[in-house]
C-alpha cells in the first residue's frame, strides 16, 4: 500500500511569490495535516483538514492556507513568501483521530 | 495548550550501548504518546506509541515507558546500531475525539558510532 506522497520534493521561490504544495494521503485516510519544520524548531502544526473541511489551524498568518479535495488529497498555499518561510513542509494523514503517518516532505527555499 | 519538553537535544553513543530519550508534557488530559524517527531527507516515521492506560510497551530493541503521575515518558533503545542514527521526536495528544493535534518535542539527534 502506498504511503503519503508529496510534490514537489523541492521548490525554489523568490520573496513575494506564491508557493503551492500538494499531498496525497494513504488510501482510506480522510484527515490531512500540514506541518512546518524549520531548522532546529521541530514540527510546528499548520493546518488540519478532515472530510473536506478545515478543522483547526496553528499559529500561522492567514497567508498560509489550503484546501482538501473530494478525493482527500490536499494543497497548501503560501502567499507573499518571506525568507523565513524556508523550511521542510510535511504532510501527514490519518484515519479519524488516530496515528498520523507522514510523507517525505517538500523542501521550500525562499530567496 | 500542551507543552512537550524533550531531552537531550543531542545524544552520542557507541554501537551496542543503550540510548534513552526523555519527554515531559504539561496537559494531564493527554493520553496518546507516539515516537517518530526521522532520517536525513525523509519524513518522520512512527516507531512506537503508547496510550495512557499502559505503563510500558516493547517492540524488539525499542521500548517506551510512561509515568502519568509525573507526566513524563521515555524512549529506550537497546543494543544500538549505526542505522539507529536519526532525529527522534516525541509527541503528546488527546488521541480520541476532538481535534487530534499532537504537540511535538523539539527532537533528539541520536548518533551511534560504529
Amino acid at each position: 500500500e502506498a504511503g503519503v506522497t508529496q510534490s514537489p520534493t523541492h521548490l525554489i521561490k523568490t520573496r513575494g511569490q506564491q508557493a503551492t504544495l500538494r499531498c496525497s494521503p494513504i488510501s482510506g485516510h480522510t484527515s490531512v495535516y500540514w506541518y512546518q519544520q524549520a531548522l532546529g524548531l521541530g514540527l510546528q502544526f499548520l493546518l488540519w483538514y478532515d472530510e473536506g473541511e478545515e478543522r483547526n489551524r496553528g499559529n500561522f498568518p492567514p497567508r498560509f492556507s489550503g484546501r482538501q479535495f473530494p478525493n482527500y488529497s490536499s494543497e497548501l498555499n503560501v502567499n507573499a513568501l518571506e525568507l523565513e518561510d524556508s523550511a521542510l513542509y510535511l504532510c501527514a494523514s490519518s484515519l479519524a483521530s488516530s496515528t498520523q503517518y507522514f510523507g517525505p516532505g517538500t523542501r521550500l527555499l525562499v530567496l | 495548550g500542551e507543552n512537550v519538553e524533550q531531552h537531550p537535544s543531542t545524544l552520542s553513543v557507541q554501537e551496542g550501548d543503550s540510548a534513552v530519550i526523555k519527554c515531559t508534557y504539561s496537559d494531564s488530559a493527554s493520553n496518546y504518546f507516539p515516537w517518530y524517527k526521522q532520517e536525513l531527507g525523509k519524513g518522520p516515521q512512527l516507531i512506537i506509541d503508547i496510550r495512557s492506560n499502559v505503563g510500558e510497551k516493547k517492540d524488539q530493541r525499542i521500548a517506551v515507558t510512561l509515568n502519568k503521575t509525573a507526566k513524563h515518558f521515555s524512549l529506550h533503545i537497546t543494543e544500538t546500531q549505526p542505522e539507529d542514527s536519526a532525529v527522534y521526536f516525541c509527541a503528546a495528544s488527546i488521541g480520541s475525539g476532538g481535534s487530534y493535534i499532537p504537540t511535538f518535542g523539539r527532537g533528539t539527534s541520536l548518533i551511534v558510532h560504529p
